[in-house]
């Protein structure tokens, strides 16, 4: 049973270019979650995601972000037009519901570098 | 004041020591995690409390609701235990974990 994937490991973009990220949850997991973590800083919580439904973004930036979880394929979280401030590791996690009282399983995460 | 904060922020250790990480939350939460974090790696979950205590391996974590205080402890500590150790808990909203800033701990020989 496969982990939480998350491709690619290493990004690098240019500033005005689109990043995208994908996560494919461990079987059975339907429920996503995506993380930042800044340079020096602290997790934070992102979006939250079922097939087809995003249940929390409260976390996501207004602007030029972007995440889907589509009933094929993998969640994607998306960034339009990078800017330096964007660099970050961008952690997926899964679960098999809503995990109040689970234990959640984290990828290994995406690095985001924008030059 | 962050809703969750680890002490200390950094620990060095020799090897075989015993190590105490604590973790003080300001909010009612459902559960709370502990979570290991290589350099350049990804994250793993340690533990998972929502009251008492759990042991895995030379790894025990216990959790005091009513004190809002967690503590993650290594037993016989070894350099492969070197890493960011981090404290999460699920607040009102299960669907989010509100992060400490984690505890950066390098075991030396």
């Amino acid at each position: 049973n496969a982990g939480v994937m998350q491709n690619p490991r290493h990004l690098v973009r240019r500033r005005g270019q689109e990043a995208r990220l994908r996560c494919s949850p461990m079987k059975g997991h339907s429920h996503v979650y995506w993380y930042r973590q800044l340079p020096e800083e602290g997790l934070k919580f992102m979006v939250y995601l079922q097939k087809e439904n995003i249940i929390d973004e409260s976390g996501m930036p207004k602007e030029r972000f972007s995440a889907e979880f589509p009933k094929e394929g993998p969640s994607i979280l998306r960034i339009q037009q990078v800017v330096r401030g964007d660099s970050a590791a961008y952690f997926c996690a899964s679960s098999p519901r809503n995990f109040g009282g689970n234990t959640i399983y984290f990828g290994e995460g995406s690095w985001l570098t924008v030059v | 004041k962050n809703e969750v904060e680890q002490s200390p922020q950094n620990l060095t250790a020799q090897e075989g020591e015993f190590i105490t990480i604590n973790c003080s939350y300001s909010v009612g939460i459902s559960a709370l995690h502990w979570l290991q974090q290589h350099p350049g790696g990804g994250i793993v979950s340690l533990f998972m409390l929502s009251s008492g205590k759990k042991k895995h391996g030379r790894l025990i974590a216990t959790i005091n609701i009513q004190e809002k205080h967690s503590s993650l402890h290594i037993t016989a500590s070894h350099p492969r235990d070197s890493a960011v150790y981090i404290c999460a808990v699920n607040t009102g909203t299960a669907s989010k974990l509100t992060f400490g800033t984690g505890t950066r701990l390098q075991v030396t020989l």
